[in-house]
C-alpha cells in the first residue's frame, strides 16, 4: 500500500510565523505534490516536485515556497503566514501519469 | 477561473437509489477524467476514471458517462449506500501521463438510511 504521511494533522499559527508543512511518501516516487483544498474552490495546486530538488510553480504558488531535498520527502514552507492561508493543505505523490495517492491532509489556522 | 465545474455543491439521496453526479469542462483540450472520493479527515482517493476515446467506463456500482460535445460527465451510483457518504471531487487532465490535474470544486454526497 502506498502510504503518503504529513506529519502535522493540525496546527494553529500567528500571522506572521514561519511554517513548515512536511511529507514523507514510502513508494519511492518521483512526483510529489502540495494542493490546497478549500470550501467552493475543490483542490488547488500549490508547487509540484518530479524529482530531487526540481520543482515547478502551480496555480496558485503566492506566498508558498517548496524544498525537495531527498527523494521521499517534500516540503511545504509559508515565508511569513497570513490569515488567508488558512485552510486544508494536501501532499500527494506519483509514480508517474496522474495516478495521484493523497495524504491524510494538515489543517492549518492561522491567526 | 476553474476549468473544471461542480455546480452542485451537495447531494441528499435514499439509500438504495441512484447518485447522479454532474461536472463541466471548459477546456476542450481535457482528455482524461478522474473521480475522487474523500472522506472528513482523510486524504482523497481515485475511484474511477474515463478516457475521451470512450463514453462509458463502469466498476462495479460506479459508472461515469463522459459527453465530449457537451464537456460534461457524470458519476453514477447505483446503489447509494451509507458508505458513499463523501466529497467527490471531478478532475481532468491533458493526456492520462499528465500529473497537473484541474479539479472540481467537490459534490458533497449524503447517503440516508
Amino acid at each position: 500500500d502506498v502510504k503518503v504521511t504529513q506529519s502535522s494533522r493540525y496546527l494553529v499559527k500567528r500571522t506572521g510565523e514561519k511554517v513548515f508543512l512536511e511529507c514523507v511518501q514510502d513508494m519511492d516516487h518521483e512526483n510529489m505534490f502540495w494542493y490546497r483544498q478549500d470550501p467552493g474552490l475543490g483542490l488547488r495546486l500549490i508547487y509540484f516536485s518530479y524529482d530531487v530538488k526540481m520543482k515547478e510553480k502551480g496555480d496558485i504558488p503566492e506566498g508558498y515556497s517548496v524544498s525537495r531535498e531527498k527523494k521521499e520527502r517534500f516540503s511545504l514552507i509559508l515565508e511569513s503566514a497570513s490569515t488567508n492561508q488558512t485552510s486544508m493543505y494536501l501532499c500527494a505523490s506519483s509514480p508517474s501519469g496522474n495516478t495521484i495517492y493523497f495524504g491524510e491532509g494538515s489543517w492549518l489556522t492561522v491567526v | 477561473d476553474q476549468q473544471v465545474k461542480q455546480n452542485s455543491p451537495s447531494l441528499s439521496v435514499q439509500e438504495g437509489r441512484i447518485s447522479i453526479l454532474n461536472c463541466d469542462y471548459t477546456n476542450s483540450m481535457f482528455d482524461y477524467f478522474l473521480w475522487y472520493k474523500k472522506y472528513p479527515a482523510e486524504g482523497p482517493t481515485f475511484l474511477i476514471s474515463i478516457s475521451s476515446i470512450k463514453d462509458k467506463n463502469e466498476d462495479g456500482r460506479f459508472t461515469v458517462f463522459l459527453n465530449k460535445s457537451a464537456k460534461h460527465l457524470s458519476l453514477h451510483i447505483v446503489p447509494s449506500q451509507p458508505g458513499d457518504s463523501a466529497v467527490y471531487f471531478c478532475a481532468a487532465s491533458i493526456g492520462s501521463n499528465d500529473y497537473k490535474l484541474s479539479f472540481g470544486a467537490g459534490t458533497t454526497v449524503t447517503v440516508r438510511a
